[in-house]
């Protein structure tokens, strides 16, 4: 079965600072996978896919994945967060029926 | 831009009451979904429907029913909504069966006394 498990419940970090959310995935298949975002009050907005090709896929908002098969993991990165970034995080990955299957989130906190 | 609308942002019922919470999209997508989201659970699938008329069961259908007559609309029923329904609920579209994005609406915060 499909599954998505994003180990980090809640991450803080600095402005300005380096951010890294993980994301492992579980599927039969080549996965075709997704990050979005979810800001307070709001519903998901997408921020990055990969489907095939360059394991390195860029994004709105200075974001950026790797896609790693061998450790099942497509990790979202951004080498300078901004205060704005504060934000709920959320993996999927697409099933070719059109379902998604999302991970749990990660919330980020970015400190002055 | 593709744009999800949901009827109402908050919304207040009673324990008993019938609800219906309204999604619509206005890009011709043919795939609509209705997931509850809540602390520490995530987004679980509740109902999609890949055509008119046409619905899937998803991860927890008990408590729901939908309805989707047109293409464009998709609606969530509680035929007697319960406090455990007390939820944020999210309707998405996406363009057709397969690998494809999907696109949100605001969300209704819903809220069972």
């Amino acid at each position: 079965a499909q599954s998505v498990t994003q180990p980090d419940i809640h991450i803080t970090v600095s402005e300005g600072a380096s951010l890294e959310l993980r994301c492992n995935y579980s599927y039969g298949a080549t996965p075709y996978l997704f990050w979005y975002v979810q800001s307070p009050g709001q519903g998901l907005q997408l921020l990055l896919k990969y489907f095939s090709g360059d394991t390195l896929v860029q994004g709105i908002k200075g974001f950026e994945a790797e896609f790693k098969r061998s450790q099942s993991s497509f990790n979202l990165r951004k080498p300078s967060v901004h205060w704005s970034d504060a934000a709920e995080y959320f993996c999927a990955v697409v099933h070719r029926a059109g379902k998604s299957t999302f991970g749990d989130g990660t919330t980020l906190t970015v400190k002055p | 831009d593709v744009k999800v609308t949901q009827s109402s942002r908050y919304l207040v019922k009673r324990t008993g009451e019938k609800v219906f919470l309204e999604c619509v999209q206005d890009m011709d997508h043919e795939n609509m979904f209705w997931y509850r989201q809540d602390p520490g659970l995530g987004l679980r699938l509740i109902y999609f429907s890949y055509d008119v008329k046409m619905k899937e069961k998803g991860d927890i259908p008990e408590g729901y029913s939908v309805s989707r007559e047109k293409k464009e609309r998709f609606s969530l029923i509680l035929e007697s909504a319960s406090t455990n329904q007390t939820s944020m609920y999210l309707c998405a579209s996406s363009k057709s069966l397969g690998l494809y994005e999907q696109y949100f609406g605001p969300g209704t915060r819903l809220t069972v006394t």
